[in-house]
């Protein structure tokens, strides 16, 4: 079974657009995270949500909006699509507290391309 | 949070251990060393985590010295399959403080 799982692998859309990428995870986590990793390959957290609360907000765009309707699931929005947009999103989650938030489990990520 | 430097690129022959270094020199009292694996095309993997001494487990080991200004990853007896980008973070797990990437080490097996 599929720890962290995202739908879809590939997203190819043009600029101007409105999309969503979908998370999940089995693992009973209470944090999940959405990643962004642009074509030099530096991972950078874009949110942090925990218990269906937003603890981190690094300073993203309102372009992009996580939503969470439960807590096995953080989805990502995308408003207005632009080229600067396209990279890999990762989803993660990890345990709430206990020194574990620092072991998390990573999706398997969603490559966005605009045109 | 504390700034971490790793080289950018090492290479190794099968079968070999490999050790990458991380220095932490503003490393604080509560912060954790957690080591990142990344394969092409996938996510990061969780490989390790330690405060001092010395850590094991199936994958690796991860060695702190005393002053905890830097640590090395050590991986015995690689194989090809080892090839990935190996992530080290520093930053304390039992707040709410984010987990930050740097560029990574790139580490090539040659056969």
């Amino acid at each position: 079974d599929t720890a962290v799982s995202q739908t879809p692998k590939y997203l190819v859309t043009q600029m101007g657009n409105d999309k969503s990428i979908k998370c999940e995870q089995n693992l009973g986590h209470d944090t999940m995270y959405w990643y962004k990793q642009d074509s030099k390959k530096f991972l950078k957290i874009m949110f942090s949500y925990n218990n269906k609360e937003l603890i981190i907000n690094e300073t993203v765009p309102n372009r992009f909006s996580p939503k969470s309707p439960d807590k096995a699931h953080l989805n990502l929005h995308i408003n207005s699509l632009e080229l600067g947009d396209s990279a890999v999103y990762f989803c993660a989650s990890s345990p709430l507290g206990g020194g574990h938030s620092y072991e998390q489990y990573f999706g398997p990520g969603t490559r966005l391309t605009v045109t | 949070l504390a700034k971490t430097t790793q080289p950018i690129s090492m290479d190794s022959y099968e079968g070999q251990e490999v050790n990458i270094t991380c220095s932490h020199n503003n490393i604080a009292t509560n912060d954790y060393i957690t080591w990142y694996q990344q394969f092409p095309s996938q996510g990061p993997r969780f490989i390790i985590q330690g405060y001092k001494t010395k850590v094991t487990n199936e994958v690796a080991s991860l060695f702190i010295p005393a002053d905890r200004k830097s640590s090395t990853l050590s991986l015995p007896r690689v194989s090809l399959s080892d090839t990935a980008v190996y992530y080290c973070l520093v930053g304390d797990p039992f707040g709410n403080e984010k987990l930050t990437f740097g560029t990574g080490t790139r580490l090539t097996i040659i056969p």
